[in-house]
This record gives structure tokens, sequence and C-alpha cells, in this order.
């Protein structure tokens, strides 16, 4: 198993523009989250979703999408990049309950 | 809302030394709290969980943590650190089966 994979790596974009962000895992896990993390305000939730075609908002979702048209992938979209989305993105999922999430290595992600 | 509060934003340590990372959580009636480490560069991987049962939680890498519910605290111990343990710790919350709320991280920075 590959587990939580996440592309790319490393991304600058400038003020203004979009892209997303990919994620897949292939646990067959019905819940993924996406978070960011900041220096000194450890993971904050961004958008998560329960299963295909079910998604919510966390607890930062302005300027982000999501959707999960498969179970395996759940896909974050910035609309119009902002310097205060500098962050470093991370994709988690998990097989339900109070079972552990497995966590991607994450997007360093720096908007001009 | 539930929350998480690391009061310790790092923790220098010298190699063979204890030491507690200190975890506090906001009361609820159903509490299920986690640690995870971020080594560099890396995402997170899950050291040890509370769900019910014991108070103390053995995870891995020796590490151990200690469920307080009047104190309303899970702090981290090692008995004996060493040079690898360096990273980043989150705790955990999880008030539903759908979110998990983190603190805002202890850098643990082991010395030779």
């Amino acid at each position: 198993n590959a587990g939580v994979t996440q592309t790319p790596k490393f991304q600058v974009l400038k003020t203004g523009q979009s892209m997303t962000l990919q994620c897949a895992q292939d646990m067959n896990h019905e819940y993924m989250s996406w978070y960011r993390q900041d220096p000194g305000m450890g993971l904050r939730l961004i958008h998560y979703s329960v299963g295909a075609g079910i998604t919510d908002q966390g607890e930062v979702p302005n300027g982000y999408n999501v959707s999960r048209s498969t179970t395996e992938d759940f896909p974050l979209r910035l609309l119009s990049a902002a310097p205060s989305q500098t962050s470093v993105y991370f994709c988690a999922s998990t097989s339900g309950g109070y079972n552990e999430q497995f966590f991607g290595p994450g997007t360093r992600l720096t908007v001009l | 809302a539930q929350s998480v509060t690391q009061l310790d934003s790092q923790v220098p340590v010298f190699e063979e030394a204890p030491v507690e990372l200190r975890c506090n959580y906001s009361s609820s009636v159903s509490v299920y709290l986690f640690w995870y480490v971020q080594y560099p560069n890396q995402g997170l991987q899950l050291l040890l969980k509370y769900l019910s049962g014991s108070t103390l939680v053995k995870g891995i890498n020796g590490f151990e943590a200690e469920f307080n519910k009047s104190q309303t605290s899970f702090h981290l111990r090692k008995p004996s650190v060493h040079i690898s343990d360096t990273a980043e710790y989150f705790c955990a919350v999880r008030p539903d089966t759908d979110k998990l709320i983190f603190g805002t991280g202890t850098r643990l920075q082991v010395f030779p």
C-alpha cells in the first residue's frame, strides 16, 4: 500500500492564481480530511469528507473548495490564491470511528 | 467547542534524560485523545491514543501518556530520550468521529 499520497510536494503561486492540491489513498478509507499547518498554530481542519459525494467545512474553509467523486481521491482547490494561504497542507484518511488517521507527506505552498 | 492546549512550544533536553510534554484539553462528556509525532519534513504519525479503559497508555518508541480526568490532562512521557526523538509532538482530541482538533505543538529538541 502506498498509503496517503499528495502532489505536488512544493508549489509557488502568484496572488490570484488557482491550483489544485491532489490527495489519494489506497486503503479504502471513507473519511478524508485536509489540514493546514502554520507555525505556532498546529494543524487546522479545512474541509473533510465522510464518503464519496459528501463533504463538509472544517475550521478554516474560506478560499478553498473540495469534492469527493471517488473514495480514493480528495482534491483541494484554491480558487484565487492569497499570501495568507502560504502554508503546509496535509491530507489525512481514516477508516472511521476512532481509528488512526493516516497523513500524507504534505504539500508546501508559497503564495507570492 | 473542544480544545487542546500545549503550553510548551519548545522543550530542550539532553539525551538519556526523561521528558514530559504537557497537554490539557477542555472538558467534555466523552474524551478521545491522541498524540502524534512529526519528524522533520514528514507527515504526522500516531504515537498513542486513549479511547477508554486504563488511564496509562503505552505507545511506540517507548512513549507513554496518562489520562487524568480530574486535571483534564494527557501528558506524554518518556523515561530516556534519544537524539532520534527530536521532532514536533502534537496532542489532539477527537470530539466526534469526523474531526480531529490539534494543539499548537511542542518541539522536542534532544541534545547530545
